[in-house]
């Protein structure tokens, strides 16, 4: 079965920058078909969309508001995924969860969820 | 501010039907861009619940079922259960953004 484990909850100072890792089980995971969406969620807020990455091609997509600061990569001999937002400030806490992309705009299964928050 | 409209609250009681809107613009829904629904229960991670409007990943119980015309979606839910209580949210996709958008969610009270 398709699963997406996280890495663990992160405290950083507004400035600093945060890695989560994603690592990816039961498909495959340079398949054309797939990529991995990163989707955050603030504290008691709705679903937004950070970006998506395709292991197949490396190819990229960010949301306009985070340009700039967000970077998505892949380690395809670990078919782990990674999100990377730099020049943190405090309105980047949130919930920040990977899910798999199955290329139609849209996410058919997601990982647990990793707690990222900003204080000084 | 969501480029996605759903309003916030809804509530019904066991075994009533209840639906949820999801109203876009001509840059998403009604640019002919599918829409996405997704269950999330407190504390969890989101759960696809509809995909590409109408249809139901394997598993998920034909009491759900969604709906597009124009620029808006709805999701309905019958025969509703206590562990349907949970938040709902609709997705697609915006040229203005060249992104996905998400609707603001809307809480489901089983009363």
């Amino acid at each position: 079965q398709v699963q997406l484990v996280q890495s663990g909850a992160e405290v950083k100072k507004p400035g600093a920058s945060v890695r989560v890792s994603c690592k990816a089980s039961g498909y495959t995971f340079t398949s054309r078909s797939h990529g991995i969406t990163w989707v955050r969620q603030a504290p008691g807020q709705g679903l937004e969309w950070v970006g998506w990455v395709f292991p197949y091609n490396g190819n990229t997509k960010y949301a306009q508001k985070l340009q700039g600061r967000v970077t998505m990569t892949t380690d395809t001999s670990t078919s782990t995924a990674y999100m990377e937002l730099g020049s943190l400030i405090s309105d980047d806490t949130a919930v920040y969860y990977c899910a798999r992309d199955p290329g139609d705009y849209r996410v058919d299964h997601w990982g647990q969820g990793t707690l990222v928050t900003v204080s000084s | 501010q969501s480029m996605l409209t759903q309003p916030p609250s809804v509530s019904g009681a066991p075994g009533q039907r209840v639906t949820f809107s999801c109203t876009g613009s001509s840059s998403n829904i009604g640019a002919s861009y599918d829409v996405h629904w997704y269950q999330q229960p407190p504390g969890t991670a989101p759960k696809l619940l509809i995909y590409n409007n109408i249809n139901r990943p394997s598993g998920v119980p034909d009491r759900f079922s969604g709906s597009k015309s124009g620029t808006s979606a709805s999701l309905a839910i019958t025969g509703l259960q206590a562990d349907d209580e949970a938040d709902y949210y609709c997705q697609s996709y915006d040229t203005s953004l060249s992104g996905w958008v998400f609707g603001g969610g809307t809480k489901l009270t089983v009363l």
